[in-house]
């Protein structure tokens, strides 16, 4: 089956950049998605089509795309991007929607 | 404003059933796919079923094809979610979703609140 990769966890410090990644078994490569969920709360979409940002979200958030990887930036963190991030993408020969397993942002 | 308000969560039985709705707001229905998106405690976000903005198309998850079925009523602004033969592994909030784009396929703008399914004797 399709599978999206995550790191389970990214650590940074206020201010500096985070990049979160996410990596596709294969080609053809969807666009890629973000959502950003906090402890208790929905998911929130950070991020759309490898780097389409949706009203209402920072501009310290980015999207970019190589190859099979597409890569969430959040450039400048606050604490209050602590949160779980998740990749989201379709398998051309399966389902429209695929999540990766997430990752978990720290902010030290 | 667009509001998704799911409803029908609670405690089911192994091997019995449970019907969630979520009820529509704030834009144009039938012009929109819907899913439904899950995450057992602790774990990570889980598609389940998704159906196309004229309910002609559905999708099911390996995890759920053949125990669930999605239909949506346009008339009424709703998506449901008919669960049968419920599993222990089925414990989780439900999530209902809307796409971002209208008459495509593609990622999720909008969300419920979830609502929480219980599945244990």
């Amino acid at each position: 089956s399709y599978e999206l990769t995550q790191p389970p966890s990214v650590s940074v410090s206020p201010g500096q950049t985070a990049r979160i990644t996410c990596s596709a078994d294969g080609l053809p490569k969807q666009y890629a998605h973000w959502y950003q969920q906090k402890p208790g709360q929905a998911p929130v979409m950070v991020m759309y089509k490898d780097s389409e940002r949706p009203s209402g979200i920072p501009e310290r958030f980015s999207g970019s795309s190589s190859g099979t990887t597409v890569t969430l930036t959040i450039t400048g963190v606050q604490a209050e991007d602590e949160a779980d991030y998740y990749c989201q993408s379709a398998d051309s020969g399966g389902s429209p929607w695929v999540f990766g397993g997430g990752t978990k942002l720290t902010v030290l | 404003e667009v509001q998704l308000l799911e409803s029908g969560g609670g405690l089911g039985q192994p091997g019995g059933s449970l019907r969630l709705s979520c009820a529509a707001s704030g834009f144009p229905f039938s012009s929109y796919a819907m899913s439904w998106v899950r995450q057992a405690p602790g774990k990570g976000l889980e598609w389940v079923s998704g159906i196309v903005s004229s309910g002609g198309t559905t999708y099911y998850a390996d995890s759920v094809k053949g125990r669930f079925t999605i239909s949506r009523d346009n008339s009424k602004n709703t998506v449901s979610l008919q669960m049968n033969s419920l599993r222990a592994e089925d414990t989780a909030v439900y999530y209902c979703a809307k796409v971002i784009t209208s008459g495509q396929l593609g990622p999720f703008h909008y969300w419920g609140q979830g609502t929480l399914v219980t599945v244990s004797s």
